[in-house]
């Protein structure tokens, strides 16, 4: 079955950092882009930024630029989303999300701008 | 970036029908044909329920339908069903300062 499987749950304390997960099943892996979403308690979603895994391209929503990192490892078929130093705000729910790939050119694949396919999610809790 | 304003709340009788709006810029919402919408109930992840302003994947049923008009989109479940109770997003491409997404506000539809 084709799928986004996240890591489990975190709980972490303020300052600390941390890598979450999201591994791709049964699919091309380097053919389609990943993104990440984070929905905060009661709240909507919120865009965090987009790799392709084929080259590490990466745009970042200005909104999260430099709080976060976005990386692959094409090689086990997983996209990480990272912080350094976690702060009590950055308590959420995270999603990867995968957009259909609109087109492939020249060795690169181009997202389409709907997500298809989510993991189920990763519930990141930062207290003291 | 601004998230696309949609309404809080959206509700109806079973058999009714419930139109959410969605209402973005020239940038995002009026520029392209990119606007999608995104079912979501509690402790779940969203499901893509229309893309490219109408289109439905496989697999949803047809009382869903998109549109738009100018810079707002529209999503009008027919038929309401128990079951169509949850939260809905729209989102769009967007070609401003390198976004490429952005989502909506959120509607809650509750089915009377």
């Amino acid at each position: 079955e084709v799928q986004l499987v996240q890591s489990g749950a975190e709980v972490k304390k303020p300052g600390e950092s941390l890598k979450i997960s999201c591994k791709g099943s049964e699919y091309s892996f380097t053919s389609y882009w990943i993104g990440w979403v984070r929905q905060m308690p009661g709240k909507g979603l919120e865009w965090m930024g987009i790799i392709y895994p084929g080259d590490s391209d990466t745009t970042y929503s200005p909104s999260f630029q430099g709080q976060v990192t976005i990386s692959v490892d094409k090689s086990i078929s997983t996209a990480y989303l990272q912080w350094s130093s976690l702060k009590a705000s950055d308590t959420a729910m995270y999603y990867c999300a995968r957009p259909a790939t609109r087109y492939c050119s020249g060795g690169s694949c181009y997202p389409n701008w709907y997500f298809d396919l989510w993991g189920r999610g990763t519930l990141v809790t930062v207290s003291s | 970036q601004s998230a696309l304003t949609q309404p809080p709340s959206a509700s109806g009788s079973p058999g009714q029908s419930v139109t959410i709006s969605c209402t973005g810029t020239s940038s995002d919402v009026g520029g392209y044909n990119y606007v999608s919408w995104y079912q979501q109930y509690p402790g779940k992840a969203p499901k893509l329920m229309i893309y490219e302003v109408y289109k439905r994947p496989s697999g949803v049923p047809d009382r869903f339908s998109g549109s738009k008009s100018g810079n707002t989109a529209s999503l009008t479940v027919s038929g309401l069903q128990a079951e169509d109770e949850a939260d809905y997003y729209c989102s769009s491409y967007t070609g401003s300062n390198n976004f490429r997404y952005v989502f909506g506000t959120g509607t809650k539809v509750t089915v009377l």
